[in-house]
């Protein structure tokens, strides 16, 4: 149980346009979801918390109006990177609370900014 | 949420137990400890967690030290295949904190 599932796993797109990233929570509801961002060779680094049926709390330096969050039901949680470019490109990784093993995460999706 | 000190690498021959130690020095009473691996471009994975008890499931043990401020993940009988980046993380079990991920240990399992 407690499966996130996380699409697409990955794309390649131009630069200047928009990538959106699903997160579903398959047999549990999340009222809470994160979105990380990892680059090569480093860890994860939280971008935002992503709460149903509010606006999404970003961390500092992350910029709101480039990465929107949408957690419109208390399944699906997305991420659209606007007008993306090549710094853009990453492997994205959503999580969701839930218990009692406290989080779980998706797949991860590899975006590629050419 | 208290910070957490790994080992960046560490090395284990095939079908030895493997044991990851972390410090978490500055945890505090209401936080467990979590661990988490990372298999190449992969998300991260659920082992093993705990708050003060030493605690065992298929996949691995967890030794908690009775200050509680270090504790070993144990895996019996490493393969090639829990080749992978260990985090060990520390967090109050409220659902709405996020995990915050140090650098971890990158366990290699040599044939």
């Amino acid at each position: 149980g407690a499966v996130v599932s996380q699409h697409p796993s990955w794309v390649i797109c131009k630069s200047g346009t928009s990538v959106k990233i699903e997160c579903r929570s398959l047999d549990f509801q999340a009222t809470t979801m994160f979105w990380y961002r990892q680059f090569p060779k480093q860890s994860l680094m939280l971008m935002a918390t992503s709460n149903e049926g509010s606006k999404a709390t970003y961390e500092q330096g992350v910029e709101k109006d480039k990465f929107l969050i949408n957690h419109a039901s208390l399944t699906l949680s997305t991420l659209t990177v606007t007008s993306a470019h090549p710094e853009d490109s990453s492997f994205y990784i959503c999580s969701a609370s839930f218990g009692p093993y406290g989080y779980t995460f998706g797949s991860g999706t590899r975006l590629t900014v050419v | 949420d208290a910070k957490t000190t790994q080992p960046p690498s560490m090395d284990c021959a095939e079908g030895r137990a493997a044991n990851l130690p972390c410090n978490h020095s500055t945890i505090s009473g209401n936080e467990y400890v979590y661990w988490y691996r990372q298999i190449h471009s992969q998300g991260p994975q659920y082992i093993i967690h705990g708050l003060k008890n030493n605690e065992t499931n298929e996949m691995a043990s967890l030794i908690i030290t009775e200050d509680r401020k270090s504790s070993t993940l144990i895996l019996p009988h490493a393969t090639l295949r829990d080749t992978a980046v260990y985090y060990c993380i520390v967090s109050s079990r409220t659902g709405a904190n996020n995990l915050f991920f140090g650098t971890g240990t990158r366990l290699t399992v040599i044939p």
